[in-house]
């Protein structure tokens, strides 16, 4: 099945820095959505974006389908983007179920 | 609109204990998935109803899970007996139907902890 790759895993920020995560998939996707696991547990949507660039705020995402990947962008990082931010991507096909990367966990210290 | 709502938001049972946890998906919304992460690892799909069929169960741990959809409206996963290992978050999420294209919507979770 595909395969969904997050890098880094880990990450520690000063607040007011910027930083790329990237997400690598194996295989052709219908669907790639980025989520921000908060430290209360609760998944927050943050970008639906199979293929393009969009920007909401201080993120912005781009994915390039044809070389199977994403970035997530985060610009002048604040102590309330900790947490763990995850990829997940639908195959290609009928499958519905979305695959998901390990994660990076974002620390942004104050 | 309202979004996906799960309940409880949080749960603490003793081992061997029955639970079950409920999710209301967006009102139109014929698919609907659970998830869940268990002790800090990846999230895993777990099953996934379309109306009140079961379309796709391949990711449900064992048969103390049961999940049911009736009437197609909101969703319930029971776990009898609970046991350690299914303490995690359980992550209920919806999306239209039609395309696989559309996002899936997710709600808080539930956190559930096995003593």
């Amino acid at each position: 099945g595909i395969q969904v790759e997050q890098s880094p895993p880990d990450l520690i920020l000063q607040e007011g820095a910027n930083s790329t995560l990237r997400c690598n998939f194996s295989d052709s996707v219908n669907n790639l959505q980025w989520f921000h696991q908060n430290p209360w547990g609760q998944l927050i949507n943050l970008f639906y974006i199979p293929s393009g660039t969009k920007q909401n705020g201080r993120l912005s995402a781009t994915t390039v389908a044809t070389e199977r990947y994403s970035l997530l962008y985060i610009s002048s990082s604040q102590t309330t983007d900790s947490g763990v931010y995850f990829c997940a991507v639908l195959s290609a096909g009928n499958n519905r179920k979305l695959i998901w990367g390990l994660g990076t966990s974002l620390a942004v210290n104050p | 609109e309202a979004g996906v709502t799960q309940f409880p938001s949080h749960s603490v049972i003793e081992k061997g204990q029955t639970v079950t946890l409920r999710c209301d998906p967006i009102s139109g919304h014929d698919n609907l998935y659970w998830y869940r992460r268990v002790m800090g690892k990846e999230i895993k799909f777990l099953l996934h109803f379309v109306k009140e069929s079961k379309q796709d169960e391949s990711g449900m741990p064992n048969n103390r899970f049961l999940a049911e959809r009736t009437g197609g409206t909101y969703s319930t996963l029971k776990v009898q007996p609970a046991e350690l290992e299914d303490s995690g978050v359980y992550f209920c999420a919806s999306s239209q139907d039609r395309h696989s294209n559309q996002p899936q919507h997710f709600g808080d979770g539930t956190r559930l902890s096995i003593l």
